[in-house]
């Protein structure tokens, strides 16, 4: 049982948006940073989203960020086959005084 | 561009000792001012945090594994290493290495390619 929570999976046609939540606590998203990972298979995450908003070099706009609260929320937009992956996401836990992730969610595009 | 690379055995016997070594090129480990990562991910499964070190040899560890990890730091090679204990066929594992951003020590960026890592006998 992860600390963070994640839809198992999402799906959405190709050009359109999708969402992925990820839900946690006051110890954990609450009170720190979010980053979010790709992971297509066979290959190691890739860092999409840190700093809860911010895009590394090279990473499309299409990727976008977001916190609320205890949540955290991935923004994928104009969708493509190439977006079919596992998405992850991470942050501190202060309170385990432990990195923690998410369980994973599995990005269909129809 | 910071690189890492996991080299260690594939296979490990029951009850004995994994050991793993992420080798850092492109960057010095003892001039970051962040904490080097290990991760892992049981096959099928998701991301599993396993502890992460400081050039100074400071370290954290996930609870669930902490009794059996020792995660430690060679900074004359530009090298941390992975220990667990007593493995159970339960680690059996794509073991990662990874390290934040210069600029953010709250995410991982720089991944190695992974390492799989199978407990049998």
């Amino acid at each position: 049982q992860s600390v963070l929570t994640q839809p198992p999976s999402v799906s959405a046609a190709p050009g359109q948006k999708v969402t992925i939540s990820c839900s946690g606590g006051s110890s954990n998203i609450g009170n720190n940073y979010v980053s979010w990972y790709q992971q297509l298979p066979g290959t190691a995450p890739k860092l999409l989203i840190y700093d809860n908003n911010k895009r590394p070099s090279g990473i499309p706009d299409r990727f976008s960020g977001s916190k609320s609260g205890t949540s955290a929320t991935l923004g994928i937009t104009g969708l493509q086959t190439g977006d079919e992956a596992d998405y992850y996401c991470g942050t501190w836990d202060s309170s385990l005084s432990a990195r923690v992730f998410g369980g994973g969610t599995k990005l269909t595009v129809l | 561009q910071l690189q890492l690379r996991e080299s260690g055995p594939g296979l490990v016997k029951p009850s004995e000792t994994l050991s793993l070594t992420c080798t850092v090129s492109g960057g010095s480990i003892s001039s970051t001012n962040y904490y080097w990562g290990w991760i892992r991910q049981p096959p099928g499964k998701g991301l599993e945090w396993i502890g992460s070190i400081y050039y100074s040899g400071s370290t954290y560890y996930n609870p669930s594994l902490k009794s059996r990890v020792t995660i430690s730091v060679d900074t004359s090679r530009n090298q941390f290493s992975l220990k667990l204990s007593s493995v159970t066929a339960a680690d059996t594992a794509v073991y990662y290495c990874a390290s934040p951003r210069p600029d953010s020590s709250s995410c991982y960026h720089y991944w190695g390619q992974g390492t799989l890592v199978t407990v049998s006998s």
